[in-house]
């Protein structure tokens, strides 16, 4: 089955530089590929997701970059702000017509100082 | 509602109760999904219900878990003689159309076993 890591499990930035987070993947059938976002005392929430068919997808302040190849992915987040300081979660899963499992990374938390 | 709820947020029990832990998706969504998050750790899936096809049931840990969703809305989680390994935070999701696209989730149970 789809084994997901990621990388750094820790991460301290300043305010207003940028924070990347990488994932690797081991299924290379995996052609979906979402990131949560995780406040204290909340559940999971979508900030951003790509398919194995695009190479990079940007929405504001975040862009997640896919390199098929070599089987990972990154979160990248500019400009960072004391609220982008969270819990992240990169994803991988094949989807076809039928289910397929959605296999989670341990984490990275973020923490912005002023 | 506006979002998954889920119920209750908090139970503290002792080992070797029965608990039911209860999940309300977003009204419309088809798929509902448990994952459980432990201390630290990244999201486990545990099951996944989707209209009226059988559940995908391969995350459960142990035959103690079990889960059902009546009327393909409201999911009860049910983990009978609980172990202190239980405890964690019970992850309920939602999703328009299944397929690990676009997940809800809930704010979570956070299980305690003593």
């Amino acid at each position: 089955g789809e084994n997901v890591e990621q990388h750094p499990s820790t991460l301290s930035v300043q305010e207003g530089d940028s924070a990347v987070i990488k994932c690797t993947y081991s299924d290379s059938a995996s052609n979906y590929f979402p990131w949560y976002k995780q406040e204290l005392g909340k559940g999971p929430q979508l900030i951003i997701d790509i398919r194995s068919n695009v190479g990079e997808k940007k929405d504001q302040r975040i862009a997640v970059t896919l390199n098929k190849t070599a089987k990972h992915f990154s979160l990248h987040i500019t400009e960072t702000q004391p609220e982008d300081s969270a819990v992240y979660f990169c994803a991988a899963s094949l989807t076809t017509d039928s289910w397929g499992k959605l296999q989670f990374g341990a984490g990275t938390q973020v923490v912005v100082t002023p | 509602g506006a979002g998954v709820s889920q119920s209750p947020s908090n139970k503290v029990t002792e080992k070797g109760k029965d608990v039911e832990l209860r999940c309300d998706p977003i009204s419309g969504h088809t798929a509902l999904y448990w994952y459980r998050q432990s201390l630290g750790q990244g999201l486990e899936f545990l099951i996944y219900f989707q209209g009226n096809s059988a559940p995908d049931k391969s995350g459960l840990p142990s035959d103690r878990f079990s889960a059902e969703r009546t009327g393909g809305s409201v999911s009860t989680l049910t983990i009978q003689r609980t172990q202190q390994e239980d405890s964690a935070v019970y992850l309920c999701a939602s999703s328009l159309a299944g397929l690990n696209e676009k997940l809800f989730f809930g704010s979570g149970t956070q299980l305690s076993v003593l």
